[in-house]
């Protein structure tokens, strides 16, 4: 098992360009997760998947960022016209099920710099 | 809005002292306590998810309890080394699915 695996570790962009991120689980965790930690504070949700089905996004997610799990497996998440309030480290966990008592496993994070 | 707060926000350690810090929850809705460790340049790693009242974990050096009723938790290290320094998140897991992180505890060892 290699772990969640996430590209690209770092992104340097301009503002107003867009950016994708992509997240591999672990295979055969059913649930996928994104989080955004920016200095100072603990991960906070964006969005979850069950396989491929999109169960919630967060407020914080605005509609500049927009996530995909195509064949329930890999996932992308893409911030269109970026700013630098964007600027932050995007987490991505899979689970094997769901519910709160489930361990996530996390990925190394694709830290994100918007000039 | 639901609040997960560590305590303190920074610790140092020598090496060889024991430590312990706190995560406080709302107990309300309450399903899960999870606790990370998370290194600078890796990715988080899981330490402990208790659920019960009264639950008591235990990793190698590290361990951990929690009390449901008054929405606490406490993460122990004995004997500090080197390898401990890292931030330490904990997170609540209500019944609605999802994990709310606090801001994390970020602990220093000192040779």
């Amino acid at each position: 098992d290699t772990g969640v695996s996430q590209d690209p570790r770092h992104k340097i962009t301009k503002r107003g360009q867009n950016v994708t991120f992509r997240c591999d689980p672990i295979s055969e965790h059913n649930r996928l997760y994104w989080y955004r930690q920016t200095l100072g504070q603990g991960p906070e949700f964006l969005t979850y998947f069950q396989n491929e089905a999109q169960l919630e996004k967060s407020r914080l997610l605005s509609d500049r960022f927009s996530a995909e799990r195509p064949k329930g497996s890999f996932s992308t998440l893409e911030i269109q016209r970026t700013e630098q309030g964007d600027s932050a480290m995007y987490l991505c966990a899979s689970s094997l099920g769901g519910g709160a008592g489930e361990t996530q496993y996390f990925g190394p994070g694709t830290r994100l710099l918007v000039l | 809005i639901l609040n997960v707060e560590q305590s303190p926000q920074s610790l140092h350690v020598q090496e060889g002292d024991s430590t312990n810090f706190t995560c406080s929850f709302p107990s309300s809705n309450f399903y899960a306590l999870h606790w990370y460790r998370w290194e600078t340049a890796k990715s988080p790693e899981a330490l402990f998810v208790m659920t019960l009242n009264g639950d008591e974990k235990k990793k190698g050096r590290i361990s951990a309890t929690l009390n449901t009723k008054e929405g606490y938790s406490y993460l122990y290290i004995k004997g500090s080394q080197p390898e401990d320094s890292a931030t330490y998140l904990c997170a609540r897991g209500g019944r609605d699915d999802k994990i709310i992180f606090g801001k994390g505890t970020r602990l220093h060892i000192l040779p």
